[in-house]
């Protein structure tokens, strides 16, 4: 998985409490991603990083939050977990964004099953 | 905004056989479109990428095309082995300046 890590790898919680999730890469690339993946809807971006401290939104940040202070570390907060936030969470990794070739490959992590009872 | 579909959810094929995916987007069309494999358990894996102005790409047993009048890009896996069987998906840019818009997926089962 291309020295990505994500943890922890399964977790059970309850409604409201929060949740963050930790995505570690030993790659040193710009471009760090949180998606869900469901069924029937594929993965769907929730944020992105461009770098130290700058995140911007996807398609479903709804009711998440993330922060990025090192190169390394993208962090995915659930402030208040609902049964709607169940899921598979995968972090992904780029070089580069929309550069237009190769190196807008993304790498993924393991992913995190995630269920909020 | 950007959609893609696959042709089918699940794809059943024998073995030796050639097996075809197909995704098709619905407005923008994409510079450049991707195919990852993703296993069970498992994040999806890079395998292709072709650009618009490649009608096709070859990477050992798999080819890639793709077709912007149609909107669409075939996959094609041949002399397929029970080892292919994943789920596959096709990603694309949303847009300009959008993020990527990856596709539900088809899970393709080759049989023995």
């Amino acid at each position: 998985d291309a020295g990505i890590t994500q943890s922890p790898r399964h977790k059970v919680t309850e409604t409201g409490t929060p949740v963050t999730l930790r995505c570690h890469q030993t790659e040193n690339h710009r471009y760090m991603y949180w998606y869900r993946q469901d069924p029937g809807h594929g993965l769907r971006l929730i944020h992105y990083s461009y770098g130290v401290k700058d995140t911007d939104k996807g398609e479903v940040s709804d009711g998440y939050s993330v922060s990025r202070s090192k190169t390394e570390d993208f962090l995915l907060t659930l402030e208040s977990a609902t049964s709607s936030q169940t899921s598979v969470y995968f972090c992904a990794i780029s070089e580069s964004r929309l550069a237009g070739g190769s190196t807008d490959t993304q790498y993924f992590g393991p992913g995190t099953r995630l269920t909020v009872l | 905004s950007q959609k893609i579909e696959q042709n089918s959810e699940a794809l059943n094929i024998q073995e030796g056989k050639t097996a075809t995916l197909t995704c098709n987007y619905t407005n923008y069309s994409p510079a450049y479109l991707q195919w990852y494999r993703q296993d069970p358990g498992r994040g999806p894996v890079f395998l292709l990428l072709i650009r618009e102005n490649e009608k096709e790409k070859r990477k050992e047993r798999l080819k890639v095309t793709f077709d912007t009048t149609l909107k669409q890009s075939l996959f094609h896996i041949t002399a397929s082995q029970p080892a292919d069987s994943a789920t596959y998906l096709c990603a694309t840019p949303a847009g300009y300046g959008q993020n990527f818009v990856f596709g539900p997926g088809t899970r393709l089962s080759v049989l023995p």
